[in-house]
C-alpha cells in the first residue's frame, strides 16, 4: 500500500516557471527520498533527507522536510522542458530494512 | 559503477506460463530490492535480500512467485502460472547496505511484463 499522498497529482507549468510539489506520509521515518521517472522507464534518484534535516538542496532543487506534519515538499526552480516527468517522494526506515514507501507521484508537464 | 541492469526489458507472455527476471546490482551493494509498479501508481515493495540471504517478503508477493540471490550478486524473481494482474513493471534496486553506508537506492530500468 502507499505511504502517503502527493499534491497536486498533475501540473502544467511554462518553462522558466518554478514547480512545487507536496508529499505526506504516515509513519516514523529515517529518511525521505524525492526519485524522478521519464515515461516508462527506471526512477532517478534525486536526492535524500534525513529526519533530523530541515532542508536540503541540490542544483535547482530544494526539499524541505517537516516530520511534525509528516510532510515533506520539492521545489524545482527555472523548470525545464527536460524536467517532464513523474516524480515521487519515498520514505524509509532502517528497522524495517530501508524498503522504500512511495506516494502516488506528481506527473509535471513543462510546456517550453 | 555501471549501473543497476535489468533483463530482459519487455516481456510479454500468455496467461499460465512462468517467467524469469534478471537483476545485477552495482557490485559491492549488498542489499537488493524488488518492487512492482503498475500504470499510474508508485512502485510497491515486494522483497529484499541483504547479500544472498531474503529478509523481507511483501504480502503482495503470493506462492506463485519466488525470488533468489544465490551467491549475493544477481537476483532472479520468478513468476509462475502467470496472470493477467501480474501485468506491470517489475523494478530492481541496489544500495550499499551497512551501518554506516548510504541509504540511497539505485534503480534499474525495469522488466515492463505483459500477460496477455
Amino acid at each position: 500500500s502507499q505511504q502517503g499522498e502527493e499534491d497536486p497529482q498533475a501540473l502544467s507549468i511554462q518553462e522558466g516557471e518554478n514547480a512545487t510539489m507536496n508529499c505526506s506520509y504516515k509513519t516514523s521515518i529515517n529518511n525521505l527520498q524525492w526519485y524522478r521517472q521519464n515515461s516508462g522507464r527506471g526512477l532517478v534518484h534525486l536526492i535524500l533527507i534525513r529526519s533530523n534535516e530541515r532542508e536540503k538542496h541540490s542544483g535547482r532543487l530544494r526539499v524541505t522536510l517537516d516530520t511534525s506534519k509528516k510532510s515533506s515538499s520539492l521545489l524545482i526552480t527555472a523548470s525545464r522542458a527536460a524536467d517532464t516527468a513523474s516524480y515521487f517522494c519515498a520514505t524509509a526506515l532502517r528497522a524495517a530494512g530501508n524498503k522504500l514507501t512511495f506516494g502516488g507521484g506528481t506527473r509535471v508537464l513543462v510546456k517550453p | 559503477d555501471t549501473g543497476v541492469s535489468q533483463n530482459p526489458r519487455h516481456k510479454i507472455t500468455k496467461r499460465g506460463q512462468n517467467v524469469t527476471f534478471r537483476c545485477d546490482p552495482i557490485s559491492e551493494h549488498n542489499r537488493l530490492y524488488w518492487y512492482r509498479q503498475t500504470l499510474g501508481q508508485g512502485p510497491e515493495f515486494l522483497t529484499y535480500f541483504q547479500n544472498e540471504a531474503q529478509l523481507e517478503k511483501s504480502r503482495l508477493l503470493s506462492d506463485r512467485f519466488s525470488a533468489e540471490r544465490p551467491k549475493g550478486s544477481f537476483s532472479t524473481l520468478e513468476i509462475q502460472r502467470t496472470e493477467q494482474g501480474d501485468s506491470a513493471m517489475y523494478l530492481c534496486a541496489s544500495s550499499p547496505g551497512g551501518l554506516a553506508a548510504s541509504d540511497t537506492q539505485y534503480f534499474g530500468p525495469g522488466t515492463r511484463l505483459t500477460v496477455l
